[in-house]
C-alpha cells in the first residue's frame, strides 16, 4: 500500500540553522506530494505541495523538490527562525487524485534563539 | 471565513464510555474527511464522505466507530464503547473538490480514554 517516511524528530536547531527534513514514500504510481506543519495550538496546514516529478514546492521559505527516481521529497529551509517551531508531516496524495492523502509520523522541529 | 472547527479540543473518558465528536467543515466543502493520530505516530485515514455520503470508510477501525454527516453539513463520529488504544488525536478536514491539492483541517480533538 501507500506508505510515507520521515525522519524522525525532534529535531532541535539554532535560529539561522539550515533545516533538511528527509521524507521518502512508495513508488506506487505517480501522486502528488505535500508537506503540512502544525503551529502549536493550530490544525494542520499546506504548507507546500508538488503534482510531478521534478516540481518544486516552496513556501515561506521552505522548499520540497519531487525526486522520481529517489522517491523523495526533502523539506529544506536554508534559515530557520523561531516562529518555524512546529510539527511538519510529509505526505502522499493517491495516484489520479489527493481524496485519501497518507501522512508520515511527523517531525517536530524546535528552533532555539 | 470559518474554518474547519471541531468539539470537543479534549475529552477525557472512561473505558467503556461513549464520546461523540463533532466537525463543521468549510461551508461550501462537499468533501469531509477524518483522520487519526495516536500516540504520536503517523496520522491515518479514517473515512470520507462526499455530502452525506460515506465515499470510503476503509480506514475504520472496527465497529465500535460510527460516523455520520447529516444533511451533508456537519459530522459526528462516536465512539461507542471507548478502549484505551482508541486515545489520540482525531482531525477532521474539508476540501472544495477532489482534485485542489488541499485539505483544510481542523485544530483536532484530543481523546483520552482511561
Amino acid at each position: 500500500g501507500n506508505s510515507v517516511t520521515q525522519m524522525e524528530g525532534p529535531v532541535t536547531l539554532s535560529e539561522e540553522a539550515f533545516l533538511t527534513i528527509n521524507c521518502t514514500y512508495t513508488a506506487t504510481g505517480y501522486p502528488s506530494l505535500f508537506w503540512y506543519v502544525q503551529y502549536p495550538g493550530e490544525g494542520l496546514q499546506l504548507l507546500l505541495k508538488a503534482t510531478k516529478a521534478d516540481d518544486k514546492g516552496s513556501n515561506k521559505g521552505f522548499e520540497a523538490t519531487y525526486r522520481k527516481e529517489t522517491t523523495s521529497f526533502h523539506l529544506e529551509k536554508g534559515s530557520v527562525q523561531v516562529s518555524d517551531s512546529a510539527v511538519y508531516f510529509c505526505a502522499r496524495g493517491n495516484s489520479g487524485g489527493y481524496q485519501k492523502v497518507t501522512f508520515g509520523t511527523g517531525t517536530k522541529l524546535q528552533v532555539i534563539p | 471565513e470559518a474554518g474547519v472547527t471541531q468539539f470537543p479540543s479534549h475529552s477525557v473518558i472512561e473505558k467503556g464510555q461513549t464520546v461523540t465528536l463533532r466537525c463543521d467543515p468549510i461551508s461550501g466543502h462537499d468533501n469531509l474527511y477524518w483522520y487519526r493520530r495516536v500516540m504520536g505516530k503517523e496520522i491515518k485515514f479514517l473515512l470520507h464522505f462526499v455530502k452525506e455520503s460515506k465515499q470510503d470508510e476503509s480506514g475504520m477501525p472496527n465497529n465500535r466507530f460510527l460516523a455520520e454527516r447529516t444533511g451533508g453539513t456537519y459530522s459526528t463520529l462516536k465512539v461507542q464503547p471507548a478502549e484505551l488504544e482508541d486515545s489520540g488525536v482525531y482531525f477532521c478536514a474539508s476540501s472544495q473538490g477532489l482534485n485542489t491539492g488541499e485539505l483544510f483541517f481542523g485544530e483536532g480533538s484530543r481523546l483520552t480514554v482511561l
